[in-house]
């Protein structure tokens, strides 16, 4: 079955660090790759996505490349803030006709002054 | 803008008692969803509806029950609630079933607690 695996949190760095949030992922054929981020009492908000291999997507300063050959989707910010400080979800959906989301564990970061 | 809006916010339970979680959207979405979230687990799935009409089974099914209502509201229901459905419970819509090419909003969440 489809499987996403995250990094291990909490991550915790100092405002304007450089932030890598590993994702790696097992699915079948070629899935469609998204992270999700979760603010203090919210739900979750898509961040940002890749549908094929070599997308990069980006949002709000915040970057991730779709890699079929290593499987990954690893998410990186050159510069981070306070207000980037949250629970970051990996996420799948292999496009077989169950299209459905399959989710990390999700890596909780904070962001200190 | 509403959104995704979940009703109650937080609610405590005994062993045994039912109750049921309402979620509604303002955005004509098609598709609904509700997911669990457990510490060291993510999110999973228990529900999801399509479109009007359609409701089936996610990865973590047993001891709910949904409806969808209308196009607007799609409720959970846990007949004789378990400890183990101490969770936070998340309802998401998009305007398709496709992640591909919608996202799914989520609602800010109920936090349920069975003792």
């Amino acid at each position: 079955g489809n499987s996403v695996t995250q990094m291990e949190g909490p991550v915790t760095l100092s405002e304007e660090a450089f932030l890598t949030i590993n994702c790696t992922y097992t699915a079948t054929g070629y899935p469609s790759l998204f992270w999700y981020v979760q603010y203090p009492g919210e739900g979750l908000q898509l961040l940002l996505k890749a549908t094929k291999a070599d997308d990069k997507g980006s949002n709000k300063g915040f970057e991730a490349t779709y890699r079929k050959e290593t499987t990954s989707f690893h998410l990186e910010k050159g510069s981070v803030q306070v207000s980037d400080s949250a629970v970051y979800f990996c996420a799948l959906s292999d496009r077989t006709g169950n299209e459905k989301l399959t989710f990390g564990t999700g890596t909780r970061l904070t962001i200190i002054p | 803008n509403a959104g995704v809006t979940q009703t109650p916010k937080f609610q405590v339970l005994k062993t045994g008692q039912s109750m049921t979680l309402q979620c509604a959207q303002d955005m004509n979405h098609n598709s609904m969803y509700w997911y669990r979230q457990d510490p060291g687990m993510g999110l999973r799935l228990i529900y999801y509806s399509a479109s009007e009409g359609t409701t089936d089974k996610g990865e973590v099914p047993n001891g709910y029950n949904v409806s969808r209502l209308n196009k607007r509201e799609f409720s959970l229901r846990l007949e004789s609630a378990a400890p183990s459905q101490t969770s936070v419970y998340f309802c998401a819509s998009s305007e398709s079933a496709s992640p591909f090419n919608q996202p799914q909003h989520f609602g800010d969440g109920t936090r349920l607690s069975i003792l």
